[in-house]
């Protein structure tokens, strides 16, 4: 069965750092996309980056860079710079191809200190 | 509207009463998808709709929960004689692609609705 694993329930780091979430999940599949998204305080959700698993180039989104490691079935998240308005639960997300489900990971919540 | 729009936003209801939830996704978006999320939990998949097709229920955890969608407008969630386990943020998500294809749509979530039965 698919499922995604974040091990880590909370980070810190300090503004302008780099933090790196990590993300495993478990697949048999060979074609897929996975997904981050970040939900603030005010609880919206919303993408901040997306891998497809055939691509070999890590996808980057400004200060956002996924490492996807296939074979490991691998997906952090590096956040460079880190600004106080990063602070934010991130989740991890793997869709189910061929359908409509996405399996969400528990979460990390990034707290970015001043 | 520009995003997703849910109420009431918070809801706090007395152990037994009936709740109604309201999703109003982006306009031409027919997908639409409700997830629960309880504290320091991920999101777990409630129900999907997509478009006049027949909507995908196995998400939903108990027969006390139901939800409508007429169309590719509006959607109800409905907790009938809520406990104190409902107690959760629900949160709705539209996108405009068949999301069951290759490429997967984006997600356009809403705030949630944070329900607190006491």
């Amino acid at each position: 069965a698919q499922t995604v694993t974040q091990s880590q329930p909370e980070m810190s780091v300090q503004e302008a750092e780099t933090v790196t979430l990590s993300c495993t999940y478990d697949t048999s599949e060979s074609d897929y996309y996975l997904f981050w998204y970040k939900q603030p305080p005010s609880r919206q959700m919303i993408l901040v980056i997306r891998q497809e698993a055939y691509k070999q180039q890590n996808a980057t989104e400004n200060r956002f860079s996924v490492n996807f490691q296939k074979a490991a079935k691998s997906f952090s998240l590096k956040i460079s710079d880190s600004q106080l308005g990063d602070a934010a639960m991130y989740f991890c997300a793997y869709h189910w191809p061929g359908t409509y489900k996405y399996i969400f990971g528990t979460g990390t919540r990034l707290k970015v200190l001043a | 509207g520009a995003g997703v729009s849910q109420s009431p936003s918070n809801k706090v209801t007395e152990k037994g009463k009936d709740v109604e939830l309201r999703c109003d996704p982006i306009s031409g978006h027919t997908a639409l998808y409700w997830y629960r999320q309880r504290l320091g939990q991920g999101l777990e998949f409630l129900i999907y709709f997509q478009g006049n097709s027949a909507p995908d229920k196995s998400g939903l955890p108990s027969d006390r929960f139901s939800a409508e969608r007429t169309g590719e407008s509006v959607s109800t969630l409905t907790i009938q004689r809520t406990q104190q386990e409902d107690s959760a943020v629900y949160l709705c998500a539209s996108s405009s692609h068949e999301t069951s294809g290759r490429a997967p749509g984006e997600l356009f979530f809403g705030e949630g609705s944070r329900l607190t039965v006491l």
